[in-house]
């Protein structure tokens, strides 16, 4: 079973600055099956990455994910207010569980 | 438009049943694979169960095996999860998820509450 971990679980940043999230896996994880979700509070989660970079139909291009085997990032170039939110990132298609990690909140600092 | 929206969700007792619905429109739901995701109080995302297009392959979190099982009717449009054997640590929002080519969860419905509690 892969487990995800992601760090840090928060981060405080100001509008304008960069976000650099990270998520770990237990085990090697295809870069097919790594993706990447926002949520805001009282919505369904959206997703922003699959493939470990490819963005999702209408999602800005300040955000831009990479790595590969056991280690992935999520990076916002940018942040706009609305960016504010907690990222999960999610290993899925594979092996299952389909686990989630624990996600990293974006606050504002 | 992609819609998915969850009903049957509800307060129930330690021990009960429920039946959750996902009713999908705006895309071939027959060609899809399909997914629930659940998320407790204040908590993060667990992913619960996926069934493929065309229900040949089905998984589920250890976490409810043997007392989940999820379903669909291609025919109605329609994705389904019977909740047995209730537990408190079962409470959360339940979404109903929509593959994307067996990469990512690219729709999800807004989410039904199941309250287990005496």
């Amino acid at each position: 079973e892969i487990v995800l971990t992601q760090s840090p679980g928060t981060l405080s940043l100001s509008p304008g600055e960069r976000a650099t999230l990270s998520c770990r896996a237990s085990q090697s994880v295809s870069s097919s099956y790594l993706a990447w979700y926002q949520q805001k509070p009282g919505q369904a989660p959206r997703l922003l990455i699959y493939g470990a970079s490819s963005r999702a139909t209408g999602i800005p291009d300040r955000f831009s994910g990479s790595g590969s085997g056991t280690d992935f990032t999520l990076t916002i170039s940018r942040l706009e207010p609305e960016d504010f939110a907690v990222y999960y990132c999610q290993q899925y298609g594979t092996s299952p569980p389909f686990a989630f990690g624990p996600g990293t909140k974006v606050d504002i600092k | 438009e992609v819609q998915l929206v969850e009903s049957g969700g509800g307060l129930v007792q330690p021990g009960g049943s429920l039946r959750l619905s996902c009713a999908a429109s705006g895309f071939t739901f027959s060609f899809s694979s399909m997914n629930w995701v659940r998320q407790a109080p204040g908590k993060g995302l667990e992913w619960v169960s996926y069934i493929s297009h065309s229900t040949n392959t089905v998984y589920y979190a250890d976490s409810v095996k043997g007392r989940f099982t999820i379903s669909r009717d291609n025919a109605k449009n329609s994705l389904y999860l019977q909740l047995n054997s209730l537990r408190d640590e079962d409470t959360a929002v339940y979404y109903c998820a929509k593959d994307k080519g067996e990469r990512a969860i690219d729709y999800w419905g807004q989410g039904t509450l199941v309250t287990v509690s005496s």
